[in-house]
């Protein structure tokens, strides 16, 4: 168990739709970090945010959007959903600042867009 | 740019054999290389971590070795068990700015019995 919570582990919605998708991070991890990842392809970076406020940014759509509140838990909101969007969503989180620090993976929420 | 590449793609095996796979990467500045284990529908494990001046890293039946000159990284996988199949990925990790992460694809890795 890596300590990374995501919720919902499924989730099936229509095209057009938004929907938000839930991290509580390892306990102690400030930062968190969300991937997207599409049928056999690899890991693709959204975004990273540390201690609430945004840090990195990467291959995130505009219809896509994140925050990471006091409690350092995340959402992912993912809105006009198209069916491309269909994919394993994961959060990740490490002690930044600790270096070699590695990446602790949640189990991933599988979005399905019909 | 900041790339890794993984090779191969995927691989099968019989049970109980060995078998090595591939990480070349073009990071810069380069901090450490992580392989990470992922099951299907699952989060990925890290399986080792090497940092520039470590050669050989093991863990178990898992061992990674790390060329920094050459930019190179194999993980070997000893006396395969049927729960080594899984995608392995190899993370680099450098800091420009902030401490960031390149994932390669992976290599898809199916032991048979």
């Amino acid at each position: 168990d890596s300590g990374v919570t995501q919720t919902p582990k499924h989730l099936i919605t229509a095209t057009g739709q938004r929907v938000t998708l839930r991290c509580s991070p390892r306990s102690g991890d400030l930062s968190v970090y969300w991937y997207q990842q599409s049928l056999d392809q690899g890991l693709q970076f959204l975004i990273q945010y540390y201690n609430g406020e945004e840090r990195a940014k990467g291959n995130i759509l505009e219809r896509f959007s994140a925050q990471q509140f006091p409690d350092l838990h995340s959402e992912l909101n993912l809105s006009s959903l198209e069916l491309g969007d269909s994919a394993l969503y994961f959060c990740a989180s490490s002690t930044t600042g600790v270096r070699n620090s590695p990446l602790h993976f949640g189990n991933g929420t599988r979005l399905t867009v019909t | 740019k900041n790339q890794v590449e993984q090779s191969p793609q995927s691989l099968i095996i019989l049970e109980g054999k060995n078998c090595t796979l591939q990480c070349n990467y073009t990071v810069s500045p380069f901090s450490n290389l992580r392989w990470y284990k992922q099951d299907t529908g699952r989060g990925p494990v890290s399986l080792t971590i090497m940092t520039f001046s470590e050669n050989t890293k093991s863990n178990g039946r898992y061992t990674a070795t790390l060329d920094a000159d050459t930019k190179q990284s194999s993980l070997h996988i000893t006396a395969s068990q049927l729960s080594d199949s899984a995608s392995y990925i190899c993370v680099v990790s450098f800091t420009s700015g902030t401490y960031k992460y390149i994932f390669g694809t992976g290599t898809r890795l199916k032991v048979l019995a």
